[in-house]
């Protein structure tokens, strides 16, 4: 248990649906991030929130929408994916926005149909 | 800006040691490290974030050579538990660390008996 808790944590999808990845850490960290992780590819860093501000958006197509409401809570909303979207998609949390190590959820796989 | 790792793979026997090496084109702010294994949320081993800095951890431990870029891990006399995939995280100095983390293709490791 890492203190962020991932949900769901497997997820099938039409290219049609819209659907949201929720992610929530209890660690009183102030910066958070969305990565994605495929077979092909490392972990690619997608989205980065340093006190609920966006402060790096890593060429992530708009399919991908992030939300982070508060500094405890991070959102994907994803809608209108592709196949090659599916991929195992983490949630991160650290201190503060340099230098910290990063917590991660256990992630959502998703599969895009 | 990604970070280079080598080798892609490594197979050991038990007790039997191993290096995993990191560079990266561009200065550093800081270098980290973590382990992932099959099926689980990949997890913090250590943080470098001075040049020449070493840590360890148990038997594993790190370097980080400021001036050629670059970061090794050493694992000493390996245990079973050391099977999975290494990554090496880097941060750039000139985001002052703020950019999030960028990571490597991993080092598979695999430990037999």
């Amino acid at each position: 248990e890492t203190g962020v808790t991932q949900t769901p944590r497997h997820l099938v999808m039409g290219m049609t649906n819209k659907k949201s990845l929720k992610c929530e850490q209890h660690l009183g960290h102030n910066a958070m991030y969305w990565y994605k992780q495929s077979a092909k590819k490392p972990l690619e860093l997608m989205f980065v929130y340093n006190f609920k501000e966006q402060t790096e958006n890593n060429s992530v197509p708009s399919r991908f929408s992030p939300e982070c409401p508060n500094s405890s809570h991070l959102f994907l909303h994803l809608h209108t994916l592709q196949p090659e979207d599916s991929a195992l998609y983490l949630c991160a949390s650290s201190r503060g926005p340099s230098g910290g190590k990063l917590f991660f959820g256990s992630g959502t796989q998703l599969s895009v149909l | 800006q990604q970070p280079v790792q080598s080798p892609q793979a490594v197979i050991l026997r038990e007790g039997e040691d191993a290096v995993i090496n990191c560079s990266s084109s561009k200065a550093l702010y800081s270098v980290h490290w973590y382990r992932q294994k099959h099926g689980e949320a990949p997890v913090f081993l250590m943080i470098l974030l001075k040049g020449g800095e070493q840590k360890g951890h148990e038997k594993i431990s790190a370097s980080f050579n400021e001036k050629k870029q670059q970061s090794s891990l050493y694992l000493t006399a390996s245990q079973l538990s050391y099977s999975g995939t290494y990554f090496c995280g880097t941060e750039l100095l000139s985001g002052g660390g703020a950019d999030g983390l960028t990571f490597g293709k991993g080092t598979h490791l695999i430990i037999q008996p």
